[in-house]
């Protein structure tokens, strides 16, 4: 199985600030690489796919990079709404699809 | 619009079997490119891949977990069913079912709100 590692476990910011995540894999996957948003209680919710294209009605403050092994999730100016756990997730391999597991994003 | 809903037992007892159902609407699951899975969420815990199906009934599953688990799909229904064998307390948490889109690199767009399962005698 592709192990998707994202660190860091969890994260203090404040609102306006510039974040980064970051998701590895443990083998190239290309660029098949999706984030997700949850918030507590509800379901995740698509951000990004193919590292770097923007879901549909998703804030352009949110944007991703990478591909092959490292990837980023970048949150461009922090919102109050934005406080959440995020998800990468591998679908390179058809037979199992990965996920990280999770930064939570917390108010400093 | 696309819409997905889980449902099942609320309360498992240990070694039983666990079925859950996806109703979905707003698509078919019949198309080569229409792909439904599962994702379940121990409590304060990381999402877990557990399986999808085809719309041509090609179907995958978490390797660690094949052995007890089973998706099938009624299309006439609208439906697909999960089925998890030999229930333990390690599997209590929220399932989901999720609509893949393979348009959208194998991403899933849109997700059941999930339902949680309780193992516990």
């Amino acid at each position: 199985d592709i192990q998707m590692t994202q660190s860091p476990s969890s994260l203090s910011a404040s609102v306006g600030d510039r974040v980064t995540i970051t998701c590895r894999a443990s083998q190239s996957i290309d660029s098949y690489l999706n984030w997700y948003q949850q918030k507590p209680g509800k379901a995740p919710k698509l951000l990004i796919y193919a590292a770097s294209s923007l879901e549909s009605g998703v804030p352009s403050r949110f944007s991703g990079s990478g591909s092959g092994t490292y990837f980023t999730l970048t949150i461009s100016s922090l919102q109050p709404e934005d406080f959440a756990s995020y998800y990468c997730q591998q679908t390179y391999s058809k037979v199992a699809y990965t996920f990280g597991q999770g930064t939570k994003l917390e108010f400093k | 619009q696309i819409t997905l809903k889980e449902s099942g037992p609320t309360l498992v007892r240990p070694t039983q079997t666990l079925t859950l159902t996806c109703t979905f609407s707003g698509f078919s699951l019949s198309g080569n490119g229409v792909t439904v899975g599962w994702i379940r969420q121990p409590p304060g815990k990381a999402l877990e891949w557990l399986t999808h199906i085809y719309g041509n009934d090609n179907k995958f599953y978490n390797i660690a977990l094949k052995s007890r688990l089973t998706i099938t799909k009624d299309t006439s229904k609208n439906q697909v069913v999960l089925t998890m064998t030999n229930m333990d307390p390690m599997d209590t948490g929220t399932y989901y079912c999720a609509h893949l889109d393979s348009s959208k690199w194998y991403s899933y767009d849109y997700w059941g709100q999930g339902t949680l399962v309780t193992v516990s005698s």
